[in-house]
């Protein structure tokens, strides 16, 4: 079956950089896209963005542009996003999102979530 | 940014129905889909599809959730509310970049 394999917990200073996966199994991972998604405590969904491992193609809300970064590795089936310059703001649960590549791209399927402290 | 809002919170008893709503700040239908999706968060966990399309289930979701609406204004149906209904439930719009979600209504026991 379709699965979405985070990355564990990170604990980072200010200021400092991390990187996290997501590991596809059960499906084609060229054939959708991952998308990632944050979730501060206690709050709503915000997307980051997302990339079509086909292609390396990537699509971004402006407000993470320049925050995250985006990039696969097709073998074996693993998406990484890095969060650059760290403040307590970037402290959350970040979540990767499987999107179809046509049709109203909904999230079918979503990792278990990182959880990211950012602290000194 | 499509704005989409929710009502905070619902109570409900048990076995009742609950009708959680979504508004979007603009229509997020066209004349062949409509780009509304609703998950379900409980605790500690991970968000789960539970309607697609605004009126689809996945073949894993009982049949006492369902969805209406189209244009700017959809509804999450569930007749009748179970125990382990408890949880939150998003709105999600993909009709335009950058995807949103709406805050959330947390469904809760009367």
């Amino acid at each position: 079956q379709v699965k979405l394999l985070q990355s564990g917990a990170a604990l980072v200073k200010p200021g400092a950089s991390v990187k996290m996966s997501c590991k596809a199994s059960g499906y084609t991972f060229t054939d959708y896209w991952v998308s990632w998604v944050k979730q501060s405590h206690g709050r709503s969904l915000e997307w980051i963005g997302e990339i079509y491992p086909n292609s390396g193609a990537t699509k971004f809300n402006e407000k993470f542009k320049g925050k995250a970064t985006l990039t696969v590795d097709k073998s074996p089936s693993t998406a990484y996003m890095e969060l650059s310059r760290l403040t307590s703001e970037d402290s959350a649960i970040y979540y990767c999102g499987r999107r179809a590549y046509y049709g109203t791209n909904y999230f079918d399927y979503w990792g278990q979530g990182v959880m990211v402290t950012v602290s000194s | 940014d499509i704005v989409l809002t929710q009502s905070p919170a619902l109570a409900v008893s048990l076995g009742q129905r609950a009708t959680i709503s979504c508004r979007a700040s603009q229509s997020v239908s066209t004349s062949s889909y409509d780009f509304m999706h609703w998950y379900q968060q409980k605790p500690g966990q991970q968000p789960i599809l539970f309607i697609y399309d605004a009126f689809n289930l996945p073949s894993s979701i009982p049949a006492r959730f369902s969805g209406s609406g189209s244009g700017t204004d959809f509804t999450l149906t569930i007749n009748p509310v179970q125990a382990d209904d408890i949880a939150t439930y998003y709105c999600q719009q993909s009709r335009e970049l950058p995807l949103t979600f709406g805050s959330g209504t947390k469904l809760e026991i009367k």
